[in-house]
């Protein structure tokens, strides 16, 4: 079965620093999706980032960014330029395509933002 | 609706009642996920629909638990004879299909606390 391990419960930054969250993950699949979502205090998981893993180019989203390492099974986020709007519970998901949909989650990890 | 919507957004009740919580996902989107999330825990997962039909129900801990998708669009899930340990939010998340990069859209969730 797919498990996936963010081993960073709490992490801070500070404000316009960079941050990188770490998340491992296994899978005997070839072929899969993994994603960094974002949990702030309102409750709602909202999609930071998105990455095929057929891709070799990492993923970017304008501050934020990806380290796919597929042999390593590793896909750590970047944050640059920290905000205090960053601050959040963010949570490394894996899904595999088509069948057996259980896009599976991390424990996450809560980013605080110091000022 | 412009996203996910989770009706009621909390629910307090006694040990041994019944509750029903609402899932509206997002218009057009086939696959419907339920999630429930402890504190300080990952998303953990519970059952998809894809279109009316349950396509896995695997993460439904026993048989007090169970979901409904009649028209393929709105979904409830239902829990009888509630335990204290049912005490979590429960999460719903919509997706254009199953098994690829679409990413899930997640709800506000329904805080339930059972007492």
């Amino acid at each position: 079965a797919q498990t996936v391990t963010q081993s960073q419960p709490e992490m801070s930054v500070q404000e316009a620093e960079t941050v990188t969250l770490s998340c491992t993950y296994d899978t005997s699949e070839s072929d899969y999706y993994l994603f960094w979502y974002k949990q702030p205090p309102s409750r709602q998981m909202i999609l930071v980032i998105r990455q095929e893993a057929y891709k070799q180019q990492n993923a970017t989203e304008n501050r934020f960014s990806v380290n796919f390492q597929k042999a390593a099974k590793s896909f750590s986020l970047k944050i640059s330029d920290s905000q205090l709007g960053d601050a959040a519970m963010y949570f490394c998901a894996y899904r595999t395509p088509l069948r057996d949909d259980k896009i599976i989650f991390g424990k996450g990890t809560r980013l605080h933002i110091l000022p | 609706g412009a996203g996910v919507s989770q009706t009621p957004s909390n629910k307090v009740t006694e040990k041994g009642k019944y509750v029903e919580l609402r899932c509206d996902p997002i218009s057009g989107h086939t696959a419907l996920y339920w999630y429930r999330q402890s504190l300080g825990q990952g998303p953990e997962f519970l059952i998809y629909f894809q279109g009316t039909g349950a396509a896995d129900d695997s993460g439904l801990p026993n048989d007090r638990f169970f979901a409904v998708r009649p028209e393929g669009s709105v979904s409830t899930l239902k829990i009888q004879r509630t335990e204290r340990g049912d005490s979590a939010v429960y999460l719903c998340a919509s997706s254009r299909a199953e098994g690829s990069n679409s990413p899930l859209h997640f709800g506000n969730g329904t805080r339930l606390t059972v007492t």
